[in-house]
C-alpha cells in the first residue's frame, strides 16, 4: 500500500446505526485529518491529530467521534448520524515541522444516511 | 472569518489555451499556499505549493503569489482536456498545517 488509504470506500448507513472509518497513512507522516465534503461547500475541516495527540477539534458534534491510536492510523466512528451528514469523508496526512507541510488525501468514503 | 475565495466557474477554455484560476485570501498572516486538483468522484490531489512572492514552474503549472494584494494563482499551460476538473486552493492560516479550503473553481478544457 502507498499514500493514504482509507476504508470502506462507500458506506449506507440508518440514523440508529453504529459504523467506524478507517485511515491508514504510509508516509512516514506525524499529522492526520478528517475532513467533510459537501456539495457546494468548502472543505471543512473536522479533527487533527499531532503525534497521536488531538489538537483541533472544530465543533463537531459528538455523534461523530475521532481515535488516533498511533502515528499510522485514524479512526472516525459514527453513531446516530442524521441525513445531512451524508458526504464525502476525506482523511489526509502531513508531516509537520518540515517543508510547507503539504497535506495528501485518501481516496474518501463516501457516506450516506438514510 | 478567515476566507479563501474562489470564482466557482466554470471556466471554459479551448485545448492548447492557458488557463488561469485566481484565489484571494482574507488572513494577512497566512504562510503557504497549495493548489488542489479534483476530479468528480475523487479526492483532492495536490499539484503545487508556494509560500514566497512571485513566480513557482512545475511543467505546465505555474503558481503566482502577491502577498500585498492577498492574491495567488494557478496558471495552466497548454490546457489539455484531461486538466477538466475542480482546482481548490487552501491557505494554511495558523499553525499544525490548519488549511482552509475555497470553494474550488471548475474548470472545462473544450477541444
Amino acid at each position: 500500500e502507498t499514500g493514504v488509504t482509507q476504508t470502506p470506500r462507500h458506506l449506507v448507513m440508518g440514523m440508529t446505526n453504529k459504523k467506524s472509518l478507517k485511515c491508514e497513512q504510509h508516509l512516514g507522516h506525524n499529522a492526520m485529518y478528517w475532513y467533510k465534503q459537501s456539495a457546494k461547500k468548502p472543505l471543512e475541516l473536522m479533527f487533527v491529530y499531532n503525534f497521536k495527540e488531538q489538537t483541533e477539534n472544530n465543533s463537531v458534534p459528538s455523534r461523530f467521534s475521532p481515535e488516533c491510536p498511533n502515528s499510522s492510523h485514524l479512526f472516525l466512528h459514527l453513531h446516530t448520524l442524521q441525513p445531512e451528514d451524508s458526504a464525502l469523508y476525506l482523511c489526509a496526512s502531513s508531516q509537520e515541522g518540515l517543508g510547507l507541510g503539504e497535506q495528501y488525501f485518501g481516496p474518501g468514503t463516501r457516506l450516506t444516511v438514510t | 472569518q478567515k476566507e479563501v475565495e474562489q470564482n466557482s466557474g466554470p471556466l471554459s477554455v479551448p485545448e492548447g489555451a492557458i488557463a488561469s484560476l485566481n484565489c484571494t485570501y482574507s488572513d494577512r498572516v497566512s504562510q503557504s499556499f497549495f493548489w488542489y486538483r479534483q476530479y468528480s468522484g475523487k479526492s483532492p490531489e495536490l499539484i503545487m505549493s508556494i509560500y514566497s512572492n512571485g513566480d513557482k514552474e512545475d511543467g505546465r503549472f505555474t503558481a503566482q503569489l502577491n502577498k500585498a494584494s492577498q492574491y495567488v494563482s494557478l496558471l495552466i499551460r497548454d490546457s489539455q482536456p484531461s486538466d477538466s476538473a475542480t482546482y481548490l486552493c487552501a491557505v494554511n492560516t495558523g499553525t499544525a498545517s490548519k488549511l482552509t479550503f475555497g470553494t474550488g473553481t471548475r474548470l472545462q478544457v473544450t477541444l
